[in-house]
């Protein structure tokens, strides 16, 4: 069974701390994303990775890094929280074909800043 | 990349079956459409997935049009807990390895005793 684990459910930052969350897959895929879902808005992708060390950005990175140093993990940073920045934030993993069923997210965290 | 609307909610009442329909008029000829089913504090659950004409499976079926410009979810005989919401994705491969998927805002669906 596929297992997509987010280090956190919930989490409480103050503005200016610098936020890491983690994402971890087991199924050895090659693709990672990182989206935010706000009410009215859906999911939306912040950034993804197809590779170790790759990333490319998505529809809003603007106040978010990542890194991808071994391919089962992939981080998302929060340089300096700010108040808009919380969210629910998803990680979904998925293999290296979009006509496969393998693609899976993980529980998601709920993150406030203070 | 190609964009998705569908519409905000839809009610319906147990027993019936519900169709959703999804536009994507600028989906590309290597795109391909699938569907989330998401509950709270849930991340999105994979449904389905097809590229055109018809596809089936234990929870639901997709119908896609010959100009791909739309899909429609169809979900047989809704029971309460189907009460969620439901995301039309087209994903666009971008090379080796490499794709990306493109949500839309979702639908929410109630279904109703």
């Amino acid at each position: 069974d596929v297992k997509v684990t987010q280090s956190s459910r919930y989490l409480v930052k103050r503005t200016g701390e610098k936020v890491f969350l983690e994402c971890v897959q087991d199924m050895d895929h090659e693709n990672m994303f990182w989206y935010r879902q706000d009410p009215g808005l859906g999911l939306r992708l912040i950034y993804f990775s197809y590779d170790v060390k790759m990333k490319e950005k998505g529809d809003i990175p603007e106040g978010y890094s990542v890194s991808r140093e071994k391919k089962e993990r992939f981080s998302l940073i929060l340089e300096s929280a700010s108040t808009n920045q919380t969210s629910m934030y998803l990680c979904a993993s998925i293999a290296d074909r979009v006509d496969q069923e393998t693609q899976y997210f993980g529980p998601g965290t709920r993150l406030l800043v203070l | 990349l190609a964009k998705t609307t569908q519409p905000i909610s839809m009610d319906s009442y147990e027993g019936q079956e519900v169709n959703i329909t999804c536009s994507h008029n600028n989906i590309a000829t290597n795109d391909y459409i699938t569907w989330y089913q998401q509950f709270p504090s849930q991340g999105p659950r994979f449904i389905i997935q097809g590229y055109k004409t018809k596809v089936t499976n234990e929870v639901a079926s997709l119908f896609i049009p010959a100009d791909r410009k739309s899909s429609t979810l169809s979900l047989p005989r809704v029971s309460l807990s189907d009460t969620a919401v439901y995301y039309c994705l087209v994903g666009t491969q971008r090379g080796a390895g490499s794709y990306q998927l493109t949500f839309g805002k979702g639908t929410k669906l109630s279904v109703i005793p």
